[in-house]
Formats: structure tokens, C-alpha cells, sequence
């Protein structure tokens, strides 16, 4: 299956300071990258969608300006946390689509990652 | 929007059976996934269904009925490692991308 990678895994900072996430699909190109948030024992939250070479859509209730994303290439996304606050602290976790269509409508996930905002 | 349901927590032993059922309320529905998650990890993709009926994948299997709003994974012969998260989401079309909504995650618990 197709693979993404996710880094870094874990993060520890102070609050204030922004933490960029990076996720890349490594075998496959990715027009689509999505960016969910988890807190312990709840469900997947969809933060926001990113398409290559445009501005990312933001489910309701995401600060843009908070959690900016940038999808440069066709392998890669990135998710910035801009002056963290102990509240943002989660696990955060990247999927990518294939086009393949025998993979359509699979979401390939990355390992996630940890932030605690101190 | 959308909203699903599934049950919270469901414990077996090895080598049973389970069912996990999930029922949905979405526009715009394209198709009922399933994914596990073991704690602390990523989501890993098991099944698809798009059209009503049965996907088998070795010892998983997921149904679909989309004029009843409801699917299920089945899991058998149960082994210790399929103790995990398991959730349902839908596939749902937003704009030019095909989202994924998941549903709450049912905690399954394999005792030997």
C-alpha cells in the first residue's frame, strides 16, 4: 500500500512558541492531503483539507490563521501551529488519496503526531 | 453535515465473532469505510464499501446498506492483536475533494 510519513512524531515546546508538522507521501503523488486532529479517546476531527498549489478549506470552527497549511508539492504538506497554547495540545495526524483508481477511496494515513504545549 | 453511530465499547475472546454496526445520517454519501487504530497509532485502512452487499477481506468482512443507512464489520476468528479502535466513516464529496467523516470509534477488547 501507498505510504506516508509523518514527522516529527513527538513535540514538546512552550507556549507561544509554532511547531510545523510535516507530512509526505513517499510512493505516491497526493493532490489532496487532509489534516484531522484526535484527543484521547475521541474520533478523528477533520481539520482541514489541502490541495497542491491552492489555499487549503477549513472545516468550521478551525482558525486559519492558527494552523496554517501549505501543499508546495505533490508529496508533501505541511502544518504549521502558530503561537501554541497548552489547549492546542493533541495528536495530529495527515492522510493523503492516491489517483490510482484501484485506491480511489482509500486514505492512507501518516503515524501521527504528539504536541504538548507547556 | 453528517453524523454517525456505533457502539462505544464491545469485548469478545479469541476466536470469536464480532460485529461492529454502524449506522449513518450524510449527503452526498459515496461510500462506508472502516479503520483501525491501535493506541497511539495511525489508522489503518481495512475495507470499502460502495455498493450495498459484502466485502471479504481475509478474516474481516463489511456490509453495506445504503438505503438503510447501515453497514457492519465482521471480525473473525478474533486474535489478542485485533484488540484496537475500529471506526466506521463515510466518504462524502465536498467541493473537489472526497472527505472522510468517522464515526466515534468502538473500543474492541479481545480477552484470551
Amino acid at each position: 500500500g501507498a505510504v506516508v510519513s509523518q514527522h516529527p512524531s513527538r513535540v514538546i515546546c512552550k507556549s507561544g512558541t509554532s511547531v510545523k508538522i510535516e507530512c509526505r507521501s513517499l510512493d505516491f503523488q497526493a493532490t489532496t492531503m487532509f489534516w484531522y486532529r484526535q484527543f484521547p479517546k475521541q474520533s478523528l476531527m477533520l481539520m482541514a483539507t489541502s490541495n497542491e498549489g491552492s489555499k487549503a478549506t477549513y472545516e468550521q470552527g478551525v482558525e486559519k490563521d492558527k494552523f496554517l497549511i501549505n501543499h508546495a508539492s505533490l508529496t508533501l504538506s505541511t502544518l504549521t501551529v502558530t503561537s501554541a497554547h497548552p489547549e492546542d495540545s493533541s495528536f495530529y495526524i495527515c492522510s493523503a488519496r492516491t489517483n490510482r483508481p484501484t485506491a480511489k477511496n482509500i486514505q492512507y494515513f501518516g503515524a501521527g503526531t504528539r504536541l504538548s504545549v507547556l | 453535515g453528517q453524523s454517525l453511530e456505533q457502539p462505544s465499547e464491545v469485548t469478545a475472546v479469541e476466536g470469536a465473532i464480532v460485529q461492529i454496526n454502524c449506522t449513518y445520517q450524510t449527503s452526498g454519501f459515496y461510500g462506508l469505510s472502516w479503520y483501525q487504530q491501535h493506541d497511539g497509532g495511525a489508522p489503518t485502512f481495512l475495507s470499502y464499501n460502495g455498493l450495498d452487499g459484502l466485502e471479504e477481506t481475509g478474516r474481516f468482512s463489511s456490509f453495506l446498506s445504503r438505503s438503510d443507512s447501515y453497514g457492519y464489520l465482521l471480525l473473525q476468528e478474533l486474535q489478542m492483536k485485533d484488540s484496537a479502535s475500529y471506526f466506521c466513516a463515510v466518504s462524502v464529496s465536498s467541493g473537489s475533494a472526497r472527505q472522510l467523516t468517522f464515526g466515534s470509534g468502538t473500543q474492541l477488547t479481545v480477552l484470551p
